[in-house]
């Protein structure tokens, strides 16, 4: 089974200032795929950034970006310029690549950042 | 956009009682998911759907039914409710298939309480 570990319960950042979420994961499989979801606290999930396995390149979305090292297993995100609206809890999640019936999230524990004004 | 509507932002009940969750979604998506969120664990998959009337379960369904008997309605059942159910329920639904676009949606979450 597939497992996401998200070792910072909690980070803060200054505003304006860059901060990196760490998630490592295990699996076995050569493809899948990755996510981070923000939580803010009126606690709508909503898709920050998707990464394909296959795909080298890491993804970016405005000022969030991946650091994606497949051998390693580790997928983090790179918040740059960070914004009073960067506040939530963040989740990394993994995906197994597609089987009919078989497309559940693993999600990680969450790191709650708080952006420090 | 799509919405992934739950009935209830908040919900308590006494031990014991049968609790309905509600979901909705309006986007014709075949997937649907029902989750638990507990602080320091994440979101664990209680249930999830991929057609009417078809279920699967998740990690943790002990204690939990679900049913799907419209594409866009998917209800969690609590059929004895107990305080270690105590938490957030949240939903979410995603198209189904082989594309990284079938990302999940979610809705804003139910928080319950038992007593």
């Amino acid at each position: 089974a597939q497992t996401v570990t998200q070792s910072q319960p909690e980070m803060s950042v200054q505003e304006a200032e860059t901060v990196t979420l760490s998630c490592t994961y295990d699996t076995s499989e050569s493809d899948y795929y990755l996510f981070w979801y923000k939580q803010p606290p009126s606690r709508q999930m909503i898709l920050v950034i998707r990464q394909e396995a296959y795909k080298q390149q890491n993804a970016t979305e405005n000022r969030f970006s991946v650091n994606f090292q497949k051998a390693a297993k580790s997928f983090s995100l790179k918040i740059s310029d960070s914004q009073l609206g960067d506040a939530a809890m963040y989740f990394c999640a993994y995906r197994t690549t597609w089987s009919f019936g078989n497309e559940k999230l693993t999600f990680g524990t969450g790191t709650r950042l708080t952006i420090i004004p | 956009d799509v919405k992934v509507t739950q009935s209830s932002r908040y919900l308590v009940k006494r031990t014991g009682e049968k609790v309905f969750l509600e979901c909705v979604q309006d986007m014709d998506h075949e997937n649907m998911f029902w989750y638990r969120q507990d602080p320091g664990l994440g979101l664990r998959l209680i249930y999830f759907s991929y057609d009417v009337k078809m279920k699967e379960k998740g990690d943790i369904p002990e204690g939990y039914s679900v049913s799907r008997e419209k594409k866009e309605r998917f209800s969690l059942i609590l059929e004895s409710a107990s305080t270690n159910q105590t938490s957030m329920y949240l939903c979410a639904s995603s198209l189904q298939g082989s594309l990284a676009k079938n990302i999940q949606y979610f809705g804003a979450g139910t928080r319950l309480s038992v007593l």
